[in-house]
């Protein structure tokens, strides 16, 4: 089915250790976005990447790095997680600028003890 | 800066209820302003959108109606069902710095059958 594939959908981490986060999408978007989802906080914008081969910072870029490695592809990597980062995040896309509205993935559940 | 303002829940309604979900904005400008909605485990679906004031935005039975003069747009449905038990999250992409759309805090509904 087209869409947003996320990998993986859950993942427990140690305080310090790193990993990365896995997005591709199969629709020719222009545009991918990286989410974290907090009870009570709605979703904030962690970065995004309005094109191929640029990415810019959103509202929580600390602690984060993205890598927009072609036009399916958009990976968000954790160098040395920490509790604070415990999060389930999401990746999107859209066509263009985003004033057509996104299509999600199904979401990472992150886990930092 | 921009802000979306919805509904604190769990809203909770018998089936065949009405709904309603008030979500109001702070933009400048006009707005392209949606509604999301997220099912348990999932991933966040665009449900409406509406592009310029007085805009309807509908699907699945859900409406909802750009109010530039209230700075609203609030989702309504005439007859809820079991399935609509969901997390719905009102949303706002600025006309200016397309790239980065701002969500409210979410609103939890509960259908009781």
């Amino acid at each position: 089915n087209a869409g947003v594939t996320q990998t993986p959908k859950f993942q427990v981490l140690k305080t310090g250790q790193s990993m990365t986060l896995q997005c591709a999408q199969d629709m020719n978007h222009n545009s991918m976005y990286w989410y974290r989802q907090d009870p009570g906080m709605g979703l904030r914008l962690i970065y995004y990447s309005a094109s191929e081969g640029t990415t810019d910072k959103g509202e929580v870029p600390n602690g984060y790095n993205v890598s927009r490695l072609n036009k399916r592809e958009f990976s968000l990597r954790l160098e040395s997680a920490a509790p604070s980062q415990t999060s389930v995040y999401f990746c999107a896309s859209s066509e263009g600028a985003s004033r057509g509205g996104y299509t999600f993935g199904s979401g990472t559940r992150l886990t930092v003890v | 800066g921009d802000s979306v303002t919805q509904m604190e829940g769990p809203v909770t309604l018998s089936e065949e209820a009405f709904l309603t979900i008030n979500c109001t904005y702070t933009a400048t400008g006009y707005p392209s302003l949606f509604w999301y909605v997220q099912y348990p485990g999932e991933g966040l679906q665009l449900l409406l959108k509406a592009t310029k004031a007085d805009d309807k935005g509908s699907n699945k039975g859900f409406e909802a109606t750009y109010r530039k003069e209230t700075t609203s747009f609030h989702l309504e449905k005439g007859s809820v069902q079991v399935s609509d038990s969901a997390v719905y999250f009102c949303a706002l992409t600025a006309n200016t710095g397309g790239f980065k759309t701002i969500f409210g805090a979410g609103t939890r509904l509960f259908v009781k059958a």
